[in-house]
């Protein structure tokens, strides 16, 4: 089984440009997670969804950023425009809620996009 | 937002060394994860745990849920090469559409052939 796929791997981008990232939970899963990674700050969550609708975006840090998921296999993570200060490795995380019973709520992670903003 | 206070921040540690590491909160949790991270990978989850004062192990790991429900901590056995990484505790808080998980900012771990 295909775990979390995420693309790019990596980005190097110039302040001012449009960025996206994008990401493929693993099948079934009916929760999906976006997050920052810094060194300052740790793991961030930014915002989640379930079943393709956004719960909570509290995390998003302002309007440059956005996401979107237009179905159950596919999300994305938008900076428009980028800063040097969005430079960071981006992490989207999957699970799925009938783990709950279970009180298990894995959080499966992708390998992550690290983000360069020049 | 808020955090677990994770500790040490970093380790440097000889091979077959133990390891200890903890998190701690001002508040309550109702589960504790540790999760790995190795470099240039997502977290990975080790070890959950679900009630206070529930001890667990996976392998070499042991991991424990405090009994005031504000701690937990992970100990690391004979420790090898393979076990450099960050690792990170989480602790879940609230239910339902509530519930969060809220992250600590991790230990660091160098094992030293």
């Amino acid at each position: 089984d295909a775990g979390v796929i995420q693309s790019p791997r990596h980005e190097v981008t110039e302040m001012g440009q449009e960025v996206t990232l994008r990401c493929k939970p693993i099948s079934g899963h009916d929760y999906l997670f976006w997050y920052r990674q810094t060194m300052m700050r740790g793991l961030e969550l930014l915002i989640y969804f379930n079943n393709n609708v956004p719960i909570d975006d509290s995390g998003m840090p302002e309007d440059r950023f956005s996401a979107k998921m237009p179905n159950a296999s596919f999300s994305t993570l938008k900076i428009q425009p980028s800063e040097p200060r969005d430079s960071a490795v981006y992490f989207c995380a999957s699970s799925f809620a009938g783990d709950r019973l279970a009180g298990i709520n894995e959080q499966f992670f992708g390998p992550g996009t690290r983000l360069t903003v020049l | 937002g808020q955090q677990l206070n994770q500790s040490p921040q970093s380790m440097f540690i000889q091979e077959g060394e133990d390891v200890s590491m903890n998190c701690t909160s001002s508040s309550i949790f109702n589960t504790w994860l540790w999760y790995k991270q190795d470099p240039g990978e997502g977290p990975v989850l080790l070890i959950a745990l679900y009630k206070a004062g529930e001890l667990t192990s996976n392998g070499r790991l042991t991991a424990q849920f405090g009994i005031t429900r504000k701690d937990s901590f992970l100990n690391i056995s004979a420790s090898i090469p393979s076990d450099v990484g960050i690792y990170f505790c989480a602790g879940y808080r609230g239910a339902g559409n509530n519930r969060k998980l809220i992250w600590g900012l991790g230990t660091s771990l160098a094992v030293n052939p």
